[in-house]
């Protein structure tokens, strides 16, 4: 079965700092993967998807996220992070041909000034 | 467009009330989908709808039951509420066009239920 896992479920940066948050999935063929940002007391809102394009996926905001088949990873990065972009962030992941996605835990980021 | 919308925003129950979260989507989705979030253990699905009139469970059905009332509406009904069930509903719909290979979905606002 299919999951994902999201390492580090708090992670703080300094404004204009580069920001890392980690995925690693589980699927014995290839997925589909996502990200998406929820603000405080908001709904979920995809930053970016992965559909075997192309590895190096460019989402909102600055955001963007590499697939790496050989670490089963789908990191999301942004290389200066701005207030703005504290929120909590979900990874999630769908098979070819499903309709259903499976989240990881979320990891929600703070900025600091 | 107004995308999705859930209605209420806030709830609070009590043990053994029952209520419906209602939902509904303009974007013409086939695909509806019922999450509830709790801290640290991100989004279950709840209940989910292929399409009008179908109805599949999820991860963590028990305790909801849901009606697809047409293409637009999917509601969520607690028939006797549980403390359990304190938690932020999210309410989902997808176009889940298999020709295009990949599911996006669009997520309503939120409902925040408190049960006593």
């Amino acid at each position: 079965a299919q999951s994902v896992t999201q390492l580090g479920s708090h992670v703080s940066v300094s404004e204009g700092a580069l920001v890392l948050l980690r995925c690693n999935y589980s699927s014995s063929v290839p997925p589909y993967l996502f990200w998406y940002v929820q603000y405080p007391n908001q709904g979920l809102q995809l930053l970016l998807k992965y559909t075997s394009a192309a590895t190096l996926v460019k989402g909102i905001n600055g955001f963007e996220a590499e697939f790496k088949k050989s670490e089963t990873s789908f990191h999301l990065t942004k290389p200066s992070a701005h207030m703005s972009d504290a929120a909590e962030y979900f990874c999630a992941v769908s098979l070819f041909n499903t309709d259903k996605l499976i989240f990881g835990t979320g990891t929600r980021l703070q900025v600091f000034p | 467009n107004a995308g999705v919308t859930q209605t209420p925003k806030f709830q609070v129950l009590k043990t053994g009330q029952s209520m419906t979260l209602q939902c509904a989507q303009d974007m013409n989705h086939n695909s509806m989908y019922w999450y509830r979030q709790d801290p640290g253990m991100g989004l279950r699905l709840i209940y989910y709808s292929a399409s009008e009139g179908t109805t599949d469970k999820g991860e963590v059905p028990n305790g909801y039951n849901v009606s697809r009332l047409n293409k637009r509406e999917f509601s969520l009904r607690l028939e006797s509420a549980a403390p359990s069930q304190t938690s932020v509903y999210f309410c989902a719909s997808s176009e889940a066009d298999f020709s295009s290979s990949y599911n996006e979905q669009f997520f309503g606002p939120g409902t925040r239920l408190t049960v006593l």
